[in-house]
């Protein structure tokens, strides 16, 4: 079946840094774009960005470009989205969704505090 | 910028049917399509309706999805509504770039 896995909760401090898996399973990797979605606590739903799979192009958010980089590992069918110079509004909920929409990963919490 | 509108919440009784819209304020979302997602507490969001108003595997056959060009709305409706359908519902479709723009999400209570 098909499966979107990502790794676990992050604390980080202000201005740092962040990276985020999600390793799929129970598909062929590479058919499909890997979506990048995030919720800050008690909001909605916001689009960060896309990234091919099998050529790695990817497109982000206007409001995202230049501090968002998504990435990919077709070997170990896993895409990657680093976020850079992390701020207190960052702190949210990152999810990884098959393009389509119709598969999910569990969500990554990231909460940035000093 | 493409916006979806949604209500806030909605409310209605267990048995019962509700409707949850969806507006866009430019576009055809009918060409676009448009998707739903249910989020219960405290986990990630599930698909419950692809474009072209497409039942996913396993959702039942309570949920239907209907655009209206005319008002560049979509509408998603839960019948025999049960308490296990409580939960927020968002709509999701495409820009004129492709990219994924997401509604604010309504809260449906079963009471």
């Amino acid at each position: 079946q098909v499966q979107l896995v990502q790794s676990g909760a992050e604390v980080q401090k202000p201005g740092a840094s962040v990276r985020i898996s999600c390793k799929a399973s129970g598909y062929t990797f590479t058919s499909y774009y890997i979506h990048w979605v995030r919720q800050a606590p008690g909001q909605g739903l916001e689009w960060l960005g896309c990234i091919n799979s099998k050529s790695g192009g990817a497109e982000y958010a206007q409001k995202f470009q230049g501090w968002v980089t998504m990435t990919r590992d077709t070997s170990i069918s896993t895409a990657y989205m680093e976020v850079k110079r992390l701020r207190s509004d960052d702190t949210a909920v990152y999810y990884c969704a098959r393009g389509g929409a119709d598969f999910w990963g569990q969500g990554t919490l990231v909460t940035v505090s000093s | 910028n493409f916006m979806l509108t949604q209500p806030h919440s909605v409310s209605e009784s267990p048995g019962k049917t509700v409707t949850i819209s969806c507006t866009g304020n430019s576009g055809n979302i009918a060409r676009s399509g448009v998707q739903w997602h249910q989020q219960r507490p405290g986990s990630a969001p599930t698909i419950v309706m692809s474009e072209d108003n497409l039942r996913p595997s396993g959702v039942p056959n309570r949920f239907s999805g209907t655009i209206d060009s005319s008002s560049n709305s979509a509408f998603l409706t839960i019948s025999g509504l049960r308490t296990e359908d409580e939960a927020d519902y968002y709509c999701q479709s495409f820009d004129s770039s492709d990219q994924w723009v997401f509604g604010g999400g309504t809260k449906l209570t079963v009471l």
